[in-house]
């Protein structure tokens, strides 16, 4: 089965500056897609960026990148210039290429600082 | 742009009653996804439906059902609710992936229906 650890409940950032969030999975899978979802006080589940697996370039989004090492099956999130914003819950995901279905990690609370 | 949408977003219950959550995916939109998200825990899978046919069962009691109709709209139905059932239920559409079939393209989330169980 798989699984998505994220090891850090809570991360804070002084405004404009970077912070990276940490993300492992373990899976016997060859197809997958990785995700990061935002979720806000309004509990929406935002799409932030998404990894396919067979890819080998880190995809990136604006102020958002991911470090992607595949053999360590590891999937960090890079905030950079951050922005009050960007203070939310959020989770890594795991799509899996044969059913589609998502399997989340427990999350991070970001907490941005004036 | 058009997004997904549930009804209703809040929902209030008695113990053993039931419920229907409805959800309406994203146009052109083949694939549906289940998830329950009880308080301060992440998302968990209950069920999917691609092209109108179940494609994936989770952790979903054998006390809900759910069905994609031929609109591909998607309803949840919960029986004898628990309090326990007490959580924020999403649905999530995707559209037919480049090559075809299931987990190929991203999900989008509609905005959630709070279901509350007294």
């Amino acid at each position: 089965a798989q699984t998505v650890t994220q090891s850090q409940p809570e991360m804070s950032v002084q405004e404009a500056e970077t912070v990276t969030l940490s993300c492992t999975y373990d899976t016997s899978e060859s197809d997958y897609y990785l995700f990061w979802y935002k979720q806000p006080p309004s509990r929406q589940m935002i799409l932030v960026i998404r990894q396919e697996a067979y890819k080998q370039q880190n995809a990136t989004e604006n102020r958002f990148s991911v470090n992607f090492q595949k053999a360590a099956k590891s999937f960090s999130l890079k905030i950079s210039d951050s922005q009050l914003g960007d203070a939310a819950m959020y989770f890594c995901a795991y799509g899996s290429g044969n059913t589609g279905k998502l399997i989340f990690g427990q999350g991070t609370t970001l907490q941005v600082k004036p | 742009a058009a997004g997904v949408i549930q009804s209703p977003r809040h929902l209030i219950k008695e113990k053993r009653e039931t419920a229907t959550l409805k959800c309406y995916p994203i146009p052109r939109h083949d694939t549906v996804y289940w998830y329950q998200q009880g308080p301060g825990q992440d998302p968990q899978f209950l069920i999917s439906f691609y092209e109108k046919m179940q494609s994936d069962k989770g952790s979903i009691p054998d006390r809900f059902s759910a069905q994609q109709f031929s609109d591909y709209h998607s309803e949840l139905n919960m029986s004898s609710l628990e309090l326990g059932d007490s959580a924020l239920y999403f649905c999530a559409s995707s559209p037919p992936g480049l090559a075809g079939g299931l987990g190929t393209d991203t999900q989008y989330f509609g905005p959630g229906t709070r279901l509350t169980v007294l």
